[in-house]
């Protein structure tokens, strides 16, 4: 079965600094997706960034970007610019590309916590 | 209004009793999930359906059960709860395409005393 770690239970950065959540997994299969989720106070699980794993090219949505590296089986997230809306509880997940074999598995959890 | 509807979003319920989570999704998915969130272990599936008349146990099934009663409409029954069913539940779905990610819920709090 596949597992999803995130090693950094709680993590800090200043405003405006940079700050890089780590992600790794493990998994026999070669074509899957993998995700960052972001869980504000609300409780609502909030999607920041997603990665095909048939992509070379890493994923960037704004001040958002992954480092994923397929043969070390690391996904990690950086944040740059941080602002005190990203403070909040951040999963990694993996999905199968199997059709029938697609549910989402998560990590722990980081928190983050941004200083002003 | 949310895509993803769970109810109740709170609940205090006492050791012994049958409760019921209900979840409505207005996306059209076919794919619907339940999730449960503990401090340090992340999301673990509880059950998952693939359509009205396909249901699969996740990985800690046990102590839950599930209906499928619509394509929009799925529901999780703690049969008789007890306390360390205390934990945030999450409804959620997906389309079939394989490279979509799943839409939540907000959440169910549960408090099993």
């Amino acid at each position: 079965a596949q597992t999803v770690t995130q090693s950094q239970p709680e993590m800090s950065v200043q405003e405006a600094e940079t700050v890089t959540l780590s992600c790794t997994y493990d998994t026999s299969e070669s074509d899957y997706y993998l995700f960052w989720y972001k869980q504000p106070p609300s409780r609502q699980m909030i999607l920041v960034i997603r990665q095909e794993a048939y992509k070379q090219q890493n994923a960037t949505e704004n001040r958002f970007s992954v480092n994923f590296q397929k043969a070390a089986k690391s996904f990690s997230l950086k944040i740059s610019d941080s602002q005190l809306g990203d403070a909040a509880m951040y999963f990694c997940a993996y999905r199968s590309a199997l059709y029938n074999n697609n549910d989402m598995r998560f990590g722990a959890g980081t928190r983050l916590t941004v200083k002003p | 209004d949310a895509d993803v509807t769970q109810t109740p979003r709170n609940r205090i319920t006492k050791t012994g009793k049958r409760i019921m989570l209900e979840c409505s999704q207005t996306k059209g998915h076919d794919r619907m999930y339940w999730y449960r969130q503990d401090p340090g272990l992340g999301l673990r599936l509880i059950y998952y359906s693939f359509d009205v008349k396909d249901i699969n146990k996740g990985e800690i099934s046990d102590g839950y059960s599930v209906s499928r009663q619509a394509q929009a409409k799925f529901s999780l029954s703690l049969e008789s709860a007890i306390p360390n069913q205390t934990a945030l539940y999450f409804c959620a779905t997906s389309g079939g395409q394989t490279n979509t990610e799943a839409f939540f819920g907000q959440g169910t709090r549960l408090t099993v005393v």
